[in-house]
């Protein structure tokens, strides 16, 4: 059962654009997300994060947008930049619950020059 | 600045065979986790430790056993390979006992069981 689901495995944006990258999640008990951002043959870096009394958190060329309603967050790259080219990760947990973070399975940006 | 290291990058064993993930971070962060990630699949938690001495079960626990005896190793044991143990496996830390702080991801140790 996948509690946090990334529909689209991969995404091309053009150089310049916005890039926006979707997660969908079923369990209603989480209540703190974050985006991952992964290069090959390296550990995922944290890239913003947002609690759920917000429905907005902005940082630089990103923004996470969150719809409680819909069970529903998307990140937003703006603009796309070569670099930003790599498998982006969406998690979720309960803030005080235990250690566990649920990740989606991951979307891979390429940026197109 | 090393962050979070782990040795070896790349492992073959045979099945049967035992081995330890080794996994040191520098930051002075409480918290450490051991996640696997298999392919079309997202990062599973394997165990964790909120502290020197406490480590608790993750989403996948079976076959793996794990140690905290300092701040700094988190190592992780695989007691008899299997074939379902192929993976590429992430040790995280991050600082405690905040919620909110995000987690910091060595490189990984991609491991082939034949």
């Amino acid at each position: 059962d996948q509690q946090v689901k990334q529909n689209s495995p991969s995404l091309s944006v053009q150089e310049g654009r916005i890039s926006i990258l979707n997660c969908d999640y079923t369990n209603s008990m989480f209540d703190y997300f974050l985006w991952y951002k992964k290069y090959p043959a390296e550990g995922p870096t944290f890239l913003i994060s947002i609690s759920s009394i917000k429905d907005k958190n902005e940082d630089g060329r990103f923004t996470v947008f969150l719809n409680k309603s819909a069970k529903h967050l998307s990140l937003h790259i703006v603009p796309s930049q070569p670099g930003d080219s790599a498998v982006y990760f969406c998690a979720a947990k309960v803030l005080f619950g235990n250690e566990k973070l649920t990740f989606g399975t991951g979307t891979r940006l390429t940026i197109i020059p | 600045n090393a962050g979070v290291t782990q040795t070896p990058k790349f492992q073959v064993l045979k099945t049967g065979q035992s081995m330890t993930l080794q996994c040191a971070q520098d930051m002075n962060h409480e918290y450490m986790s051991w996640y696997r990630q298999d392919p079309g699949m997202g990062l599973r938690l394997i165990h964790y430790s909120v502290g020197a001495g406490i480590t608790d079960q993750g989403e996948v626990p079976n076959g793996y056993n794990v140690s905290r005896s300092t701040t700094e190793d988190f190592p992780l044991r695989l007691l008899s390979a299997a074939p379902s143990q192929t993976s590429v496996y992430f040790c995280a830390s991050r600082q405690g006992p905040g919620a909110d702080q995000p987690q910091h991801f060595g490189d990984g140790t991609r491991l082939s069981i034949l």
